[in-house]
């Protein structure tokens, strides 16, 4: 069993859809985090969560909307997305939110259509 | 404010040759963290390696080697006698206490090793 697992790996919805992406982490760790990985661009933090709490949001828009109902599950709530949103998505957990070493799960790749 | 570039975009080489990653960073604090993660096609990024601003030492872990050099902001990886699962996409991090602490990666360099 791998250490962060996302659900589910591949996706397609269309622009007025909701869905949402999950992602759980069996590490025991207090931090996690959401990132956009777009074809030739530097992976993206979107938000951390340390404990439960969300403590960083970089601009990401609101159709994007993300949910830590424990330090175990982190959801990622899509809604009217356009396709320049299709990416890679990746979660990640750390121990602690600074200066240790983050554990990624296999990512969601989002297609928008 | 902190960037990590990696300016080499793809590699190609035969397997058994030895290759080196470059990674050069920047930074205005003088307590910071490196790391190397390699993401192959699977998806998930994988940690591979960090070291502190305060460390030096190379290191080396059986085939792949780290070069940390202040001097020149460099933190390059080097992987001897490649072998085709070396084959990945490789990503260069840095961290630092008072750049909001974020996590911030290179565009990453993808290895390919030809059997």
């Amino acid at each position: 069993e791998t250490g962060v697992t996302q659900t589910p790996r591949h996706l397609v919805m269309g622009m007025t859809n909701k869905k949402s992406l999950k992602c759980e982490q069996h590490l025991g760790h207090n931090a996690m985090y959401w990132y956009k990985q777009s074809a030739k661009k530097p992976l993206e933090l979107m938000f951390v969560y340390s404990l439960e709490e969300r403590v960083e949001n970089n601009s990401v828009p609101s159709r994007f909307s993300p949910e830590c109902p424990n330090s175990s599950h982190l959801f990622l709530h899509l809604h009217t997305l356009q396709p320049e949103d299709s990416a890679l998505y990746l979660c990640a957990s750390s121990q602690a939110r600074t200066n240790t070493e983050a554990f990624f799960g296999q990512g969601t790749r989002l297609t928008v259509v | 404010a902190q960037k990590v570039t990696q300016a080499q975009t793809e590699i190609s080489v035969v397997e058994k040759e030895d290759v080196t990653l470059d990674c050069v960073y920047e930074t205005r604090d003088t307590t910071y963290y490196l790391f190397w993660y390699k993401q192959p096609p699977s998806g998930e990024l994988v940690f591979l390696i960090r070291r502190n601003s305060f460390d030096e030492q190379n290191e080396i872990s059986g085939r792949y080697s780290w070069n940390f050099q202040k001097s020149t902001s460099s933190f390059n990886f080097t992987i001897t006698a490649s072998q085709v699962v070396d084959s990945a996409v490789y990503f260069c991090a840095l961290i630092s206490n008072f750049g909001n602490e974020k996590l911030t990666f290179g565009t990453g360099t993808r290895l390919t090793i030809i059997p």
